[in-house]
């Protein structure tokens, strides 16, 4: 049974940084694509990045582009996300979800939530 | 301002159908699958259908997605209280971004 587990959330001012975790089981994680989704409060979901299978290729959303860093450990079925110089506009609930071979994001984690604010 | 375009709500009696739309272009959903994804309230969201049209193990049939050009729309009949929830479509985009549309609220009356 396929299981993600984000943590690392919580407060944190702004301009500092916050590294986020996604410990995945249940599957072959080396297998696949895996993307970080944001979503704000009361609004919809905000595409973060995505990192290729063997971590040879990643992606970002302009907002977080030099900003965040998404990278992976096949050693320890671990995603994470480092977010640097972190904004208001950064406040959200931070999903890790896996993506199949047809790019549909079919498991998602429960989420982690971030709050940038002094 | 999101990059798919979806109706901020629909609604319609239990029982009923609904359909609910989502309008690209030809960087994401002219050449790429349509994913759609159902959001419970306070839930994470949760893949319903992939490859526009397929149902995941354990989506009931009442549910259904197409995809005709830069559109793509989902389909949900035999309402019930329990589809009350937020959709939101979803693909790939040639500028190498998974995009989202803004979502829908679906209210059963």
């Amino acid at each position: 049974q396929v299981h993600l587990v984000e943590s690392g959330g919580g407060v944190v001012q702004p301009g500092r940084s916050l590294r986020l975790s996604c410990a995945a089981s249940g599957f072959t994680f080396s297998n696949y694509g895996m993307h970080w989704v944001r979503q704000a409060p009361g609004k919809g979901l905000d595409w973060v990045a995505i990192i290729w299978y063997d971590g040879s290729d990643k992606y970002y959303a302009d907002s977080v582009k030099g900003r965040f860093t998404i990278s992976r450990d096949s050693s320890k079925n671990t995603l994470y996300l480092q977010m640097n110089s972190l904004r208001a506009e950064d406040t959200a609930v931070y999903y890790c979800a896996r993506e199949e071979s047809g790019q549909q994001l079919d498991y998602w984690g429960q989420g982690t939530l971030v709050t940038v604010s002094s | 301002q999101s990059v798919l375009t979806q109706p901020p709500s629909v609604s319609a009696a239990p029982g009923q159908k609904v359909t609910i739309s989502c309008s690209g272009s030809s960087s994401n959903i002219g050449n790429n699958y349509v994913s759609w994804y159902q959001q419970l309230p306070g839930a994470a969201p949760k893949l319903l259908i992939f490859e526009n049209n397929k149902r995941p193990s354990g989506i009931p049939d009442r549910f259904s997605g197409s995809k005709s050009g830069t559109s793509a729309t989902l389909g949900i009949t035999g309402l019930q209280t329990g589809d009350e929830a937020d959709y939101y479509c979803g693909t790939w985009d040639s500028r190498m971004s998974e995009v989202f549309g803004g979502g829908t609220k679906l209210t059963v009356l």
